[in-house]
C-alpha cells in the first residue's frame, strides 16, 4: 500500500502569509496527486488535481507542484477563507489520503 | 448542476449490516469511476472503495470481504453494502465522483455501537 505523509500536521499563520504544505508518498505516484480543502462539518473541496492543475473556480493563489514522491501545496497569500484542513491524495495505485494539515490563525 | 446525495446511514450494532446509496445528477455518471470515502469522528479522510464505469470494484484492505460496492448506470446510483460492521467502521461516509474527486455528497453517518 502507498502511504502519504503530510507535514506539518498543524500550521499557524496570519492573513497575507505564504503557506507551504508538503506531502510525501512512500513510492512514486507520478503526477497522480490531488489536494483538497475541508472545513468543519463540510465535505472536502477539490483544489488541485494531477499535481498542478487548478480546479475550475479555485483562486490562483493556490499552487501545486512536485512529482514522483515529493509534492507541495502553496498558498501565496493566505486569505481569511483559507483557514481549514488540507489533504493530499494519491490516485495512482488505488487511493490514499494524507493525514491532513490544519491551517489555523496565529 | 452536479449533485451527489447519500442515504442509508444510521445506528447499527456490531455485526450488523447497512446499505448506503448515492444518487447522482448533473454528471457523466456512466463514464466515470464512483468512490466511497469515510471520515471517522475527528479524524482524517480514508478511501474505502471505488468502482469503474464498467463495474470493476476495488477496496481498501480493512473492508475486503465485508463491503460490496455496486452501481446502476441506468438509475445513476452507486451502492455500498456493508456487512459484519465493526465499531471502527463508525464514520461519515461520502460518495464522490471520479478518482480525483470534483464532486462530493454531503455525507451520511454510520454509527456502529452496542
Amino acid at each position: 500500500d502507498i502511504q502519504m505523509t503530510q507535514s506539518p500536521s498543524t500550521l499557524s499563520a496570519s492573513v497575507g502569509d505564504r503557506v507551504t504544505i508538503s506531502c510525501r508518498s512512500s513510492q512514486d505516484v507520478g503526477h497522480w496527486l490531488a489536494w483538497y480543502q475541508q472545513k468543519p462539518g463540510k465535505a472536502p473541496k477539490l483544489l488541485i488535481y494531477k499535481t498542478s492543475t487548478l480546479e475550475f473556480g479555485v483562486p490562483s493563489r493556490f499552487r501545486g507542484s512536485g512529482s514522483g514522491t515529493e509534492f507541495t501545496l502553496t498558498i501565496s497569500s493566505l486569505q481569511p477563507d483559507d483557514f481549514a484542513t488540507y489533504y493530499c491524495q494519491q490516485y495512482d495505485i488505488l487511493s490514499t489520503f494524507g493525514q491532513g494539515t490544519k491551517v489555523d490563525m496565529k | 448542476q452536479a449533485q451527489l446525495v447519500e442515504s442509508g446511514g444510521g445506528l447499527v450494532k456490531p455485526g450488523g449490516s447497512l446499505r448506503l446509496s448515492c444518487a447522482a445528477s448533473g454528471i457523466s455518471f456512466s463514464d466515470d469511476y464512483m468512490t466511497w470515502i469515510r471520515q471517522a469522528p475527528g479524524k482524517g479522510l480514508e478511501w474505502v472503495s471505488y468502482i469503474s464505469s464498467s463495474g470493476t470494484p476495488y477496496y481498501t484492505d480493512s473492508v475486503k470481504g465485508r463491503f460490496t460496492i455496486s452501481r446502476d448506470n441506468s438509475k445513476k446510483l452507486v451502492y455500498l453494502q456493508m456487512n459484519n460492521l465493526r465499531v471502527e467502521d463508525t464514520a461519515v461516509y461520502y460518495c464522490a465522483s471520479g478518482l480525483s474527486h470534483d464532486y462530493w455528497g454531503q455525507g451520511t453517518l454510520v454509527l456502529v455501537t452496542s
